[in-house]
């Protein structure tokens, strides 16, 4: 079965401060793979998704980038914190082919001071 | 106008009855829907995903679409206490993206 991780759980970061959040899937080849952030109390909204190694999409023009440096791995970072980055970072996987529904991994609270 | 609309609720039932939520969406293309579940503090989880109009049943829970109108809805059968969560409404947008609502908090009393 498929697995997804996702760590920090939780980090605390003064706002400046470079930001590395890391998401791996296990059990699946070839996935999709999304960050979202949810701020507190809000929807979820997607950063960036990629269908493959190198391959990142934006969404929202903003201080964060994404990188996908092998299969199974995405790396959310940031150079320089705002107060505005703190939320809920959750990463997501699909099927590469198929269907669409995308199954959540447990997240990273991040809190920036 | 937003493209996914939920009532933010909070919905509150008294456990043993049927929580119906509902969702309207503004993309007449969209051919495949989603309800997911969070728990307070959680990511969320996937409950259902419905492609063709009508009902579709899962142990307590059904989701009903109706393409022509726009809108899909979640009813849970039974509401038990563990059942209060956030719901939230999805549906396939451009590409291999999800476009997901606000979200209905639900609320089943003892």
């Amino acid at each position: 079965s498929q697995t997804i991780h996702q760590w920090p759980a939780t980090l605390v970061q003064p706002v400046g401060s470079p930001l590395s959040l890391e998401c791996t899937v296990e059990g699946t080849s070839n996935p999709n793979l999304y960050w979202y952030r949810q701020a507190a109390g809000r929807g979820l909204q997607l950063l960036f998704y990629s269908v493959g190694i190198g391959q990142i999409s934006s969404e929202v023009p903003q201080n964060l980038s994404a990188s996908r440096p092998q299969d199974r791995q995405f790396i959310l970072s940031s150079k320089k914190l705002l107060l505005s980055d703190s939320g809920f970072y959750l990463c997501a996987w699909s099927a590469g082919t198929g269907g669409y529904e995308q199954y959540f991994g447990p997240g990273t609270r991040l809190t920036v001071t | 106008q937003k493209e996914v609309e939920q009532n933010s609720g909070p919905l509150s039932v008294p456990e043993g009855a049927i929580a119906s939520l509902n969702c309207t969406y503004s993309d007449r293309g969209s051919q495949s829907f989603f309800w997911y579940r969070q728990y307070s503090g959680k990511s969320p989880e996937l409950i259902m995903f419905i492609y063709s109009n009508g009902d579709k049943e899962d142990g307590r829970f059904t989701a009903q679409l109706n393409k022509a109108s726009q809108y899909v809805s979640l009813l849970i059968r039974d509401s038990q206490p563990s059942d209060s969560a956030t719901y939230l409404c999805a549906f396939k947008a451009a590409g291999n993206k999800l476009t997901f609502g606000g979200g209905t908090r639900v609320l089943v009393k003892p």
